[in-house]
């Protein structure tokens, strides 16, 4: 296993057009955390799974927001009528259990998914 | 919500110095984790260092050490003998294991290590 992984890398798209991220996290892990980050800010959170059961959403995940966990394993984050203000890395983390695991309570990144809306 | 406040936005050391980034936080909670993370330029997130809250004792790892000073609600991040390769953005990030799973970042330091 080499890490959380993330696809596309960058996506460039026109305003009004859906996007789709994937994100594979650590085999092992069954959280698994969707957040997005603005040029010279901090990750916000969006989103949590654990295992399968989607557990948490943040106030900024409005209704053209929607991520799914199907069987625990991928995630996919979809972006629907895409705005200019949708532009910014989202990047995919993940975590095992919190106990008698190595890492616990410690997230694991991916390389994250640039969104650029034209 | 648990905020996260990193004052400093630029920070520069000389090379082989050693240099000093702030964090502090607002929490009510007594037991929780802190951490340091580092993110280069157009690389991912990596963790340098974490700290669990009960534990007095300052975490370290080779040249990244931390001062918890867990009554005043501060977590600095020291790192000693720099090198080139210590430029990044740092984050720190607090985790509650109470309150839902979120982890709150910070704005983040930019670091700049001058040769």
């Amino acid at each position: 296993d080499t890490g959380v992984s993330q696809d596309p890398r960058h996506k460039i798209t026109k305003r009004g057009q859906n996007v789709t991220f994937r994100c594979d996290p650590i085999s092992e892990h069954n959280r698994l955390y969707w957040y997005r980050q603005t040029l010279g800010q901090g990750p916000e959170f969006l989103t949590y799974f654990q295992n399968e059961a989607q557990l948490e959403k943040s106030r900024l995940l409005s209704d053209r927001f929607s991520a799914e966990r199907p069987k625990g394993s991928f995630s996919t984050l979809e972006i629907q009528r895409t705005e200019q203000g949708d532009s910014a890395m989202y990047l995919c983390a993940s975590s095992p259990p919190p106990v008698g695991y190595p890492g616990a309570n410690v997230l694991t990144f991916g390389a994250g998914s640039r969104l650029t809306v034209l | 919500a648990q905020t996260v406040t990193q004052s400093q936005p630029e920070m520069s050391v000389q090379e082989a110095e050693t240099v000093t980034l702030s964090c502090t936080y607002d929490t009510s909670e007594s037991d929780y984790y802190l951490f340091w993370y580092k993110q280069p330029p157009s690389r991912q997130m990596i963790l340098v260092i974490r700290q669990e809250a009960y534990k007095q004792q300052n975490a370290t790892e080779n040249r990244f050490s931390v001062n918890f000073q867990k009554a005043a609600k501060s977590f600095s991040l020291k790192i000693s003998d720099s090198q080139l390769g210590d430029a990044a953005m740092y984050f720190c990030a607090y985790r509650s294991p109470n309150t839902g799973n979120q982890f709150y970042f910070g704005t983040g330091t930019s670091l700049t290590v001058i040769p």
